[in-house]
């Protein structure tokens, strides 16, 4: 199948830091999406981004489907901000519609 | 809007013991996936449902997992018997159809423990 690969695995940040999540991927994808898991286990959808760049308060997100990247920027992070990010796709490859997650970037935010 | 359903949150049973989860998705979702997340890694699709048929069941354990969805609406994924190996948080999600820009909402998991 399809390989998603997220980096940094951990990163810890101090309130009011930027920082920028990177998810690779192996194959063409047709869907890709960006989630936040909270410290009790909700997965949160923060955006659906198979191409360009969207914006939502503190959080944008940029794909390069020709390069096989994504990018999350998280800005002025906060202390809620913390959890794990899922970047996760869906390739045409595959000929189904199931989401392929990478492994995440656990974000520890700081006061 | 009421989000997706699951119960139970949290589940211990013993190896070769049998458990179930049940899972209500959002009203008027067509769409309901079983994933597992095994501690560490991230959700693993296990199986798709369109209404009450099945759409990609390649990656569930058939041996030993089984999931329905009789009406259409809710589903329960059944583990008989559990093997050690399958402690996870095994999460529901849905969404309005099967296509590539349907987002998925995801309900809180039920968290099981074979001992």
């Amino acid at each position: 199948g399809i390989q998603v690969e997220q980096s940094p695995p951990d990163l810890i940040l101090q309130e009011g830091a930027n920082s920028t999540l990177r998810c690779n991927f192996s194959d063409s994808v047709n869907n890709l999406q960006w989630f936040h898991q909270n410290p009790w286990g909700q997965l949160i959808n923060l955006f659906y981004i198979p191409s360009g760049t969207k914006q939502n308060g503190r959080l944008s997100a940029t794909t390069v489907a020709t390069e096989r990247y994504s990018l999350l920027y998280i800005s002025s992070s906060q202390t809620t901000d913390s959890g794990v990010y899922f970047c996760a796709v869906m390739s045409y490859s595959t000929g189904a519609n199931n989401l392929f997650f990478g492994t995440g970037t656990r974000l520890t935010v700081i006061p | 809007e009421a989000g997706v359903a699951q119960s139970p949150r949290y589940k211990i049973i013993e190896k070769r013991q049998s458990v179930a989860f049940w899972c209500n998705p959002i009203s008027g979702h067509a769409t309901l996936y079983w994933y597992q997340q095994i501690l560490g890694q991230g959700p693993k699709l296990l199986i798709q449902f369109q209404n009450n048929g099945v759409v990609d069941d390649s990656q569930l354990p058939k041996d030993r997992f089984s999931a329905e969805r009789l009406k259409g609406v809710d589903s329960t994924l059944k583990i008989q018997p559990a093997k050690l190996e399958d402690s996870a948080v095994y999460l529901c999600a849905s969404s309005l159809g099967q296509g590539a820009a349907d987002t998925q909402y995801f309900g809180p998991g039920t968290r099981l423990t074979v001992l």
